[in-house]
């Protein structure tokens, strides 16, 4: 496997349901994020793991717990989800600080998530 | 809180024609990245725009940075149907602090 990697490509799930999405990168990157892509609405950003520290949570609501046990695996679980909760999951790394140059993020395919 | 703005959002234009999107941020940033974003499918580095005055080129595709106007620009030159995709602006707020803030993205179709 090569770039960044995530599981499952699709997932559908219950209110009450809990389930953990996936992210590997295998580009020996320092840095990982997780975005959120809603129709219609710019990329958000939820959290960043910088050498498997958590560095930025933003605002993102408990029922979204990210897990990083190491610098190439990411994990998003999920409990309690809302419908409005649907949307892509973009899983991304980069070289992280200090790269000493441009911090070019790499993103995996995604997560489409739909939460009946 | 910094704001980014694509425009225009949505674009149609015949193959052969040049065209420019346009990225428009509120706050100072010298660190500018276009995205490309197949349907389905994730999204793909293009260009990282460091300073003011850059310019990047890539067969069809020449990004550009004027920080003193705090605008972008993706210009397309003679279009094909393969450059069908949406294309993203995003800006790094606080330099290597990895937090990119993203534009909401022009979806560019190209017509035959």
């Amino acid at each position: 496997e090569t770039g960044v990697t995530q599981t499952p490509r699709h997932l559908v799930m219950g209110m009450t349901n809990k389930k953990s999405l996936k992210c590997e990168q295998h580009l020996g990157h320092n840095a990982m994020y997780w975005y959120k892509q809603s129709a219609k609405k710019p990329l958000e950003l939820m959290f960043v793991y910088n050498f498997k520290e958590q560095t930025e949570n933003n605002s993102v609501p408990s029922r979204f717990s990210p897990e990083c046990p190491n610098s190439s695996h990411l994990f998003l679980h999920l409990h309690t989800l809302q419908p409005e909760d649907s949307a892509l999951y973009l899983c991304a790394s980069s070289q992280g600080p200090p790269s000493g140059g441009p911090d070019t993020q790499y993103f995996g395919p995604g997560t489409r998530l739909t939460v009946l | 809180e910094l704001k980014v703005e694509q425009n225009p959002l949505f674009l149609s234009m015949q193959e052969g024609k040049n065209y420019t999107i346009y990225c428009n941020y509120s706050t100072t940033s010298d660190r500018l990245y276009w995205y490309r974003q197949d349907p389905g499918k994730s999204l793909e580095s293009l260009f990282v725009l460091l300073s003011n005055g850059a310019v990047k080129q890539e067969g069809r595709l020449m990004a550009s940075l004027d920080t003193k106007a705090r605008l972008s620009t993706l210009h397309i030159t003679a279009a094909v149907h393969d450059l069908s995709a949406t294309y993203f602006c995003a800006v790094d707020l606080n330099f290597g602090n990895e937090k990119l803030t993203f534009g909401t993205g022009t979806r560019l179709t190209i017509i035959p």
